[in-house]
C-alpha cells in the first residue's frame, strides 16, 4: 500500500515547455487534488476531482489543466510553462469529497520554470 | 470566500516550551477544521476537529476546536526540535476542497 505517489520528484523546464505530473493513489478514494505550494502562501488548491469523471476548478487554475484518467490516476499538466509556475505541487486525494475528511498527500513534485 | 488565517507566522522557542498555534476562519457551511505538520515534504495529518469544546490529543500535542468564536488552537508541550516544522490549519466547507492558511514555522532550538 503505497498511498498517493507523485512523479516527477523534481523537474526543470524551460519557458514555454510542457510537461505533465502524474500522481495515483491506491486507497480506493474517490476525490483528488492538485495543489502548489509557495514560500509564505501555504497550499493553494488548482484543480480538485471529487469524483472518477469529474474535474473542477480551485483556486488557482489559470496556466494548468487536469485529467482524472481513471479512479486512482489524477494528472496536472502544464501547456506552456512559466516561472511563475516555480513551485512545489502536491497531490492529495480523500474518501470523499463531501463531508468531514482527510486528505493523504504524495511526496511532491518540485518544478523550477527557468 | 473562505478564509483561513494563522497565526504566528513564524516562531522561535527552546525545547522544553509550550507553545500555542492559532487558526481562525471565515467560511459558509463549516465542516471540519484539519491540522497537519509539514516537515521536508508533504504534510502529516495531526487531528480533524468537527465539534466544539472537545480536544484531541495525541502525546504532546492536542488541539480544540472553538465553533462559536471560529478558531481552533494547536498546542505543542516540552517541545522537541523534532517539532520543528510548518504546521498547517486547513478548513472543510460545504462539498468544497480544503482551505488552507499560510502555516505557522515553528523552530525549536535546543
Amino acid at each position: 500500500n503505497a498511498g498517493v505517489t507523485q512523479t516527477p520528484k523534481f523537474q526543470v523546464l524551460k519557458t514555454g515547455q510542457s510537461m505533465t505530473l502524474q500522481c495515483a493513489q491506491d486507497m480506493n478514494h474517490n476525490s483528488m487534488y492538485w495543489y502548489r505550494q509557495d514560500p509564505g502562501m501555504g497550499l493553494r488548491l488548482i484543480y480538485y476531482s471529487a469524483s472518477e469523471g469529474t474535474t473542477d476548478k480551485g483556486e488557482v487554475p489559470n496556466g494548468y489543466n487536469v485529467s482524472r484518467l481513471n479512479k486512482r490516476e489524477f494528472s496536472l499538466r502544464l501547456e506552456s510553462a512559466a516561472p511563475s509556475q516555480t513551485s512545489v505541487y502536491f497531490c492529495a486525494s480523500s474518501e470523499r469529497g463531501g463531508g468531514p475528511e482527510t486528505q493523504y498527500f504524495g511526496p511532491g513534485t518540485r518544478l523550477l520554470v527557468l | 470566500e473562505d478564509k483561513v488565517v494563522q497565526s504566528p507566522l513564524s516562531l522561535v522557542v527552546h525545547e522544553g516550551d509550550t507553545v500555542t498555534l492559532n487558526c481562525s476562519y471565515e467560511v459558509t457551511n463549516f465542516r471540519s477544521l484539519l491540522w497537519y505538520k509539514q516537515e521536508k515534504k508533504a504534510p502529516t495529518f495531526l487531528f480533524m476537529l468537527t465539534s466544539s469544546g472537545i480536544e484531541k490529543k495525541s502525546g504532546r500535542l492536542s488541539s480544540i476546536l472553538d465553533k462559536k468564536e471560529l478558531f481552533s488552537i494547536l498546542n505543542i508541550t516540552a517541545t522537541q526540535t523534532g517539532d520543528s516544522a510548518i504546521y498547517l490549519c486547513a478548513v472543510k466547507a460545504g462539498r468544497r476542497a480544503l482551505t488552507f492558511g499560510s502555516g505557522t514555522r515553528l523552530q525549536v532550538q535546543p
